[in-house]
């Protein structure tokens, strides 16, 4: 997608270790987010950012962290990945919180073996 | 949050024929976007439509937001157009809330 990137694509890793996935926009945008996608849940959001060093949890943060230090990037990480975070993750984009359309990254696919 | 319901959950056409999808939401919104989901997993935004009428091409998407719904039109469909279609909803300072989705297939 032009403007967003989400790296890596695809990982597998293993229960117990520390994952980082990286969300990188060039349209400086404001807010960012973090959605997972499983089956027979749509997507759900982590967490979510509203500025640089700003973040707030949404309805599955449990597990997530993130961090936002500079305005073009936007981490999430699996202090200790567990199964049940097998997923696809996807970032999105988005010049307000409210009132504009999100643009998607194409996901990361991630596998906690 | 507010909570969100598509229907139907899966949908099967023909080529050319026509489709209506629906989006409920259970409280007040000013923000409602429709997305499509190839079946490559890629997400594209569709409408932007919190309240109103929108066309693009075959498509076209109608917000009540009174009564809370939203409506996307599928005109002509063609294979092209199958994948799963989202509806989700936000309010004032949160972020969007999805729907399960509508899983739509075009056959030749």
């Amino acid at each position: 997608d032009a403007g967003i990137t989400q790296s890596p694509r695809h990982k597998v890793t293993e229960t117990g270790t520390p994952v980082t996935l990286r969300c990188h926009q060039t349209e400086n945008h404001r807010y960012m987010y973090w959605y997972r996608q499983d089956p027979g849940h749509g997507l759900r959001l982590i967490h979510y950012s509203y500025g640089v060093k700003d973040t707030d949890k949404g309805e599955v943060s449990d597990g997530y962290s993130v961090s936002r230090s500079k305005t073009e990037d936007f981490l999430l990480t699996l202090e200790s990945a567990t199964s049940s975070q097998t997923s696809v993750y996807f970032c999105a984009i988005s010049e307000s919180g409210a009132n504009y359309g999100y643009t998607f990254g194409s996901g990361t696919r991630l596998t906690v073996v | 949050g507010i909570q969100v319901e598509q229907s139907p959950p899966d949908l099967i056409l023909q080529e050319g024929a026509n489709s209506t999808l629906r989006c409920n939401f259970s409280d007040s919104v000013n923000n409602l976007q429709w997305f499509h989901q190839n079946p490559w997993g890629q997400l594209i935004n569709l409408f932007y439509i919190p309240s109103g009428t929108k066309q693009n091409g075959r498509l076209s998407a109608t917000t009540v937001a009174t009564e809370r719904y939203s409506l996307l039109y599928i005109s002509s469909s063609q294979t092209t157009d199958s994948g799963v279609y989202f509806c989700a909803v936000g309010s004032s300072g949160y972020a969007l809330n999805f729907g399960k989705g509508t899983s739509l297939l075009v056959t030749p």
